[in-house]
């Protein structure tokens, strides 16, 4: 079993549509990261959350620690949101310095 | 301010040969991570690098593959004598690192994709 598994890893929906992804882990961590990568293009980080939630314009990400499960959700999704969804556990080396240990990812397409 | 800079973006290598791939860290950023993405998988996590230090190289593959962050210049992931299975995209990222803080945010570059062929 994976430390880091995702669901849906295949996700179509409707312009518009509410969109969740989500994430669970099986290891002690320090931060979780959301992370988008477009086809062919790099990584971008969308969140880094250890507790609560997190909302950036459309994008929400909530973690429960002790459920060691995280949600992505985006509101009003459209096409332009469609890409790969990672999620990202922080696994700590030394103070200060994690690796990640990532999700397989989860396809989001937004039809128009 | 610029981002993680990796190159070449695009590395094409046939079955022998080595390849260098290279990655400039944010500026202020001292700490380098590289992560390689196989076809259809997963990013994994591959080697952490202070300057002139390798933190933890556990993700490594044990021959052919090495990683320096020399105090000036930028990081270099070497491959030496490559396969067709390193074909891959590889990714680096930098950070602080402040030792009072848990967890210092990484930023990714935009990757070197290697054929191999």
């Amino acid at each position: 079993k994976n430390e880091v598994e995702q669901s849906p890893q295949n996700l179509t929906a409707q312009e518009g549509e509410f969109i969740t992804i989500n994430c669970s882990y099986s290891v002690g961590i320090s931060a979780l990261h959301w992370l988008q990568q477009h086809p062919g293009g790099g990584i971008v980080s969308l969140f880094m959350l250890s507790s609560g939630k997190k909302k950036h314009g459309r994008l929400i990400a909530t973690i429960n620690i002790q459920e060691k499960h995280s949600s992505l959700h985006i509101t009003a999704s459209h096409p332009r949101d469609s890409a790969v969804y990672i999620c990202a556990v922080a696994s700590r080396i030394i103070q200060g310095a994690q690796k990640l240990v990532f999700g397989q990812g989860t396809r989001l397409t937004i039809n128009p | 301010n610029a981002g993680v800079m990796q190159n070449p973006r695009h590395l094409v290598r046939r079955r022998g040969q080595e390849a260098r791939l290279r990655c400039s860290p944010m500026k202020g950023h001292s700490h380098v991570y590289w992560y390689r993405q196989l076809p259809e998988e997963g990013l994994k996590f591959m080697v952490y690098l202070q300057k002139e230090n390798i933190i933890d190289e556990s993700g490594m593959p044990k021959e052919r593959f090495s990683a320096e962050f020399p105090k000036e210049g930028p990081s270099i992931l070497r491959i030496q004598q490559v396969v067709r299975g390193d074909s891959a995209a590889y990714f680096c990222a930098s950070s602080h690192r402040d030792r009072f803080v848990i967890h210092n945010e990484q930023f990714f570059g935009p990757g070197t994709r290697l054929t191999v062929l």
